[in-house]
């Protein structure tokens, strides 16, 4: 079965700091997808970045970029130059590339960016 | 467009009532899914629509009927709550795994409270 881990429950960092937040995972899967989504207080979920598995190049979208290590199951997500509105709750997703519509979430870690 | 829609954003109703929540997307997506979301949590899944077509239950109690109407509709009938049922209920909506990622795209949810 697979699993996701979110260590940090929760992290402040100053604006216009920088900010990595971890995620690692577990699955004997060799392709599949990962995922980082942000749910501000407002409350909906939005999709940050998104990352293949059989992509060595790590993804990025603007001031957001992961971290993925396949070998260490690790999918970090850098946020670069905080701003007051990345304040949300982070999700990290894993989803098999085959068969199965199910994502398996992490536990989140709640960020809040202080002025 | 690339929203995903939920009516009603609040709802309250007795554990004697009847009551629906509305989901719509006009992206074209194929997959439509239903969440419940707990607060600090991460969302649980609840049911999967695939082309119309229900193909996921993660067992939930009978007393939450799902029904897709077509392919850009959910719609989730409530009958017979209890109070700990009372959460966030997100849908999102994906491509078919056949043609895409599937990345799940959420709505803003329908915050439920049951009496």
């Amino acid at each position: 079965a697979q699993t996701v881990t979110q260590s940090q429950p929760e992290m402040s960092v100053q604006e216009a700091e920088t900010v990595t937040l971890s995620c690692t995972y577990d699955t004997s899967e060799s392709n599949y997808y990962l995922f980082w989504y942000k749910q501000p207080p407002s409350r909906q979920m939005i999709l940050v970045i998104r990352q293949e598995a059989y992509k060595q190049q790590n993804a990025t979208e603007n001031r957001f970029s992961v971290n993925f290590q396949k070998a260490a199951k690790s999918f970090s997500l850098k946020i670069s130059d905080s701003q007051l509105g990345d304040t949300a709750m982070y999700f990290c997703a894993f989803m098999p590339a085959s068969g199965t519509y199910k994502y398996i979430f992490g536990t989140g870690t709640r960020l809040k960016v202080l002025a | 467009d690339t929203e995903v829609t939920q009516t009603p954003k609040h709802l309250v109703m007795g554990m004697t009532n009847k009551k629906s929540l509305k989901c719509e997307q006009h992206m074209g997506h194929r997959a439509m899914y239903w969440y419940k979301q707990k607060a600090k949590k991460p969302p649980e899944l609840m049911f999967v629509y695939s082309y119309e077509k229900l193909s996921i239950n993660e067992s939930v109690p009978s007393r939450f009927s799902p029904e897709c109407p077509n392919s850009s509709l959910l719609n989730l009938h409530l009958h017979a709550l209890q109070p700990e049922d009372s959460a966030l209920y997100l849908c999102a909506s994906s491509q078919d795994r056949r043609t895409g990622v599937g990345e799940q795209f959420f709505g803003p949810g329908t915050r439920l409270t049951v009496l």
